[in-house]
């Protein structure tokens, strides 16, 4: 049990379609990372948000691409029209605080496939 | 800018031999380095982190890395690796009181049995 969860696992949309992938934090921790993984490459890092703020969104694609975590509810990244080039591994992780000695946990990540 | 090189991007090796995986990094201040492994179909796990203190860490699963901070280096190591060991592992840097952390391409080790 990672204890950050994300859904869907696997999520299938066609080109066109928008996407909408979940993820809530582990108890107590009221930071949310986003990560995109590419095959063959490493995590690449999207967005940092706390509740209702996004604090850094400079990985993040100009257009299609948002994500907000409210103060009630999961983190949702959000990918309008999506394009083949979308096909990845999003992996969500949390921590506790921003600074101090705490590593971020990740969750199983959602698998998006693009017809 | 902050960036993370994985000297190896496949290393095949069989039970019991040695592994030390290559980890550079480029950020001028104080870091966190820290070592995830990615087990197959599986969320990324801590094997172990540095922040400060003895350069030599020792994390789970018998791993142990080492912060050489000349050679800008945290190499993983264990002395003898398992079939069970198969998996994808990432180092990653994070600047010190920085939230953003990054991370390296990986390296996918597969131990032969």
């Amino acid at each position: 049990n990672a204890g950050v969860m994300q859904n869907p696992r696997h999520l299938v949309r066609r080109r066109g379609q928008e996407a909408r992938l979940r993820c809530s934090p582990m108890k107590g921790h009221s930071h949310v990372y986003w990560y995109r993984q590419l095959p063959e490459e490493g995590l690449k890092f999207m967005v940092y948000l706390q509740k209702e703020n996004i604090i850094d969104e400079s990985g993040m694609p100009k257009e299609r691409f948002s994500a907000e975590f409210p103060k009630e509810g999961p983190s949702i990244l959000r990918i309008q029209q999506v394009v083949r080039g979308d096909s990845a591994a999003y992996f969500c992780a949390s921590s506790p605080e921003q600074e101090g000695n705490q590593p971020q946990h990740f969750g199983d990540g959602t698998r998006l496939s693009i017809l | 800018a902050q960036s993370v090189s994985q000297h190896n991007h496949h290393v095949i090796l069989s039970e019991a031999a040695s592994l030390e995986l290559g980890c550079n990094y480029s950020y001028g201040g104080t870091v966190n380095l820290f070592w995830y492994v990615q087990y197959p179909g599986q969320h990324l796990q801590l094997l172990l982190k540095y922040f400060s203190g003895d350069p030599l860490v020792k994390g789970i699963k018998g791993f142990e890395a080492e912060f050489i901070k000349s050679k800008f280096s945290f190499n993983l190591r264990k002395p003898s690796v398992q079939w069970s060991d198969t998996a994808e592992y990432f180092c990653a840097v994070r600047g010190g009181g920085g939230f953003k952390t990054i991370f390296g391409a990986g390296t996918r080790l597969f131990v032969k049995a």
